[in-house]
């Protein structure tokens, strides 16, 4: 139990277009979603936490407006990143947060590659 | 605030060896402690944790971590490593009544056959 897919696992793009990232969570519903970014050799960072149905919170120095969240369902989260540029290449991660358990863990997705040319 | 120290960012180790990787976290209030493994081009799976209770916290995988709440550290032991261990290991901690967690810069750890 507890499986959370993403979707592309890669991607690559030409700088100035947008992508789309999506993070499900297959079994069981998240009622919150994080997403971080993970540059190489480095620890993640994260991003923003999105709970269903409300706007997401941003992390300080995050581009609000070009990293687009949405947590339209209990089970899926996107991440747009619009106008992509070079140095938003890296790996994404989301994360999701059921209603069960001891409400600490996180599961985690298995990331998404982007790179922009 | 609160931070998280893994001062060694590589360690290899020989097969059926013991490992010990380290963690050091600051916090001016009280948190929750896990450690997770990152395998190559995957996302992160939670070895173990610490809530409450034993300061010796028992995962998957034959990993073990302990609580020391005076030396502020989480330290994760493994008493032989296998081949199959090789992978990134990430600290982390969580405050009370916080969402966010606050990751480690990752220690690799590589075995030698």
């Amino acid at each position: 139990g507890a499986v959370v897919s993403q979707h592309p696992s890669w991607v690559i793009c030409k700088s100035g277009t947008s992508v789309k990232i999506e993070c499900r969570s297959l079994d069981f519903q998240a009622t919150t979603m994080f997403w971080y970014r993970q540059f190489p050799k480095q620890s993640l960072m994260l991003m923003a936490t999105s709970n269903e149905g409300s706007k997401a919170t941003y992390e300080q120095g995050v581009e609000k407006d070009k990293f687009l969240i949405n947590h339209a369902s209990l089970t899926l989260s996107t991440l747009t990143v619009t106008s992509a540029h070079p140095e938003d290449s890296s790996f994404y991660i989301c994360s999701a947060r059921g209603l069960g358990g001891d409400g600490t863990e996180q599961y985690f997705g298995p990331g998404t590659r982007l790179t922009v040319t | 605030a609160q931070s998280v120290t893994q001062l060694d960012s590589q360690v290899p180790v020989f097969e059926e060896a013991p490992v010990e990787l380290r963690c050091n976290y600051s916090s001016s209030v009280s948190v929750y402690l896990f450690w997770y493994v990152q395998y190559p081009n995957q996302g992160l799976q939670l070895l173990l944790k610490y809530l409450s209770g034993s300061t010796l916290v028992k995962g998957i995988n034959g990993f073990e971590a302990e609580f020391n709440k005076s030396q502020t550290s989480f330290h994760l032991r493994k008493p032989s490593v296998h081949i199959s261990d090789t992978a990134e290991y990430f600290c982390a901690v969580r405050r009370f009544g916080n969402e966010k967690l606050t990751f480690g810069t990752g220690t690799r750890l590589t075995i030698i056959p």
